[in-house]
């Protein structure tokens, strides 16, 4: 049981480049997440997901977007990419929407 | 006023001291709540939920106000290990059911 799984760990990417972001869950949770954290700050909610197909915005949607086509997995894309979503970017899965959220490692994005 | 508030900090202590924490939360109908610990460049970790009778698990003790909309979070005999950020989560129903995170509290525990 590995939980909640992100990839890649680090990236540095060029201002215009898109990326996806890979986030994958083994504990058959329906509720996925999407958060970035800037340096010092909390953690703000970009995008989320209540099941296969369904998707939602969050706090700071803008220059992302998502997909969720399984249970498992809750890709986020960043196109045309700029220096402003420069962050740690964390995925989380939850068995419903008030229960405790597990967290995956993290990928640290930087956009220059 | 913010859903959930905490005191930034850092709480800087001794080794072997107790410390508190406290976070209000602004939504009377909230019924969920978490401590959660997150160390430096690292994952957010569930420290413990935090139930209406209060609980201890170890040296952890977490509280719930319903009159006052705070929770607590107690930690006793203090270790190098405890060192860290605690993030209060509560839960809010905004026409959907979501989870707010605090900020985080800071903590230091120093030999």
């Amino acid at each position: 049981n590995a939980g909640v799984t992100q990839t890649p760990k680090f990236r540095i990417l060029k201002i215009g480049q898109s990326m996806t972001l890979q986030c994958t869950q083994d504990m058959n949770h329906n509720y996925m997440y999407w958060y970035r954290q800037d340096p010092g700050m909390g953690l703000k909610l970009i995008y989320y997901s209540v099941g296969a197909g369904i998707t939602d915005k969050g706090e700071v949607p803008n220059g992302y977007n998502v997909s969720r086509s399984t249970t498992e997995d809750f890709p986020l894309r960043l196109e045309l990419a700029a220096p402003s979503q420069t962050s740690v970017y964390f995925c989380a899965s939850s068995p419903g929407p008030s229960y405790e959220q597990y967290f995956g490692p993290g990928t640290r994005l930087t956009v220059t | 006023r913010k859903e959930v508030e905490q005191d930034p900090g850092p709480f800087n202590v001794p080794e072997g001291a107790t410390v508190a924490f406290n976070c209000t939360y602004s939504n009377s109908a909230s019924q969920s709540f978490f401590w959660y610990r997150q160390d430096c460049r690292k994952e957010p970790k569930l420290l413990m939920s935090v139930y209406s009778s209060g609980n201890e698990d170890g040296r952890f003790t977490a509280q719930l106000n319903r009159a006052s909309q705070y929770i607590s979070l107690l930690i006793r005999d203090s270790k190098l290990s405890d060192s860290a950020t605690y993030l209060c989560v509560v839960n809010v129903n905004t026409g959907f059911q979501k989870l707010v995170f605090g900020t985080g509290t800071r903590l230091l525990v120093s030999p």
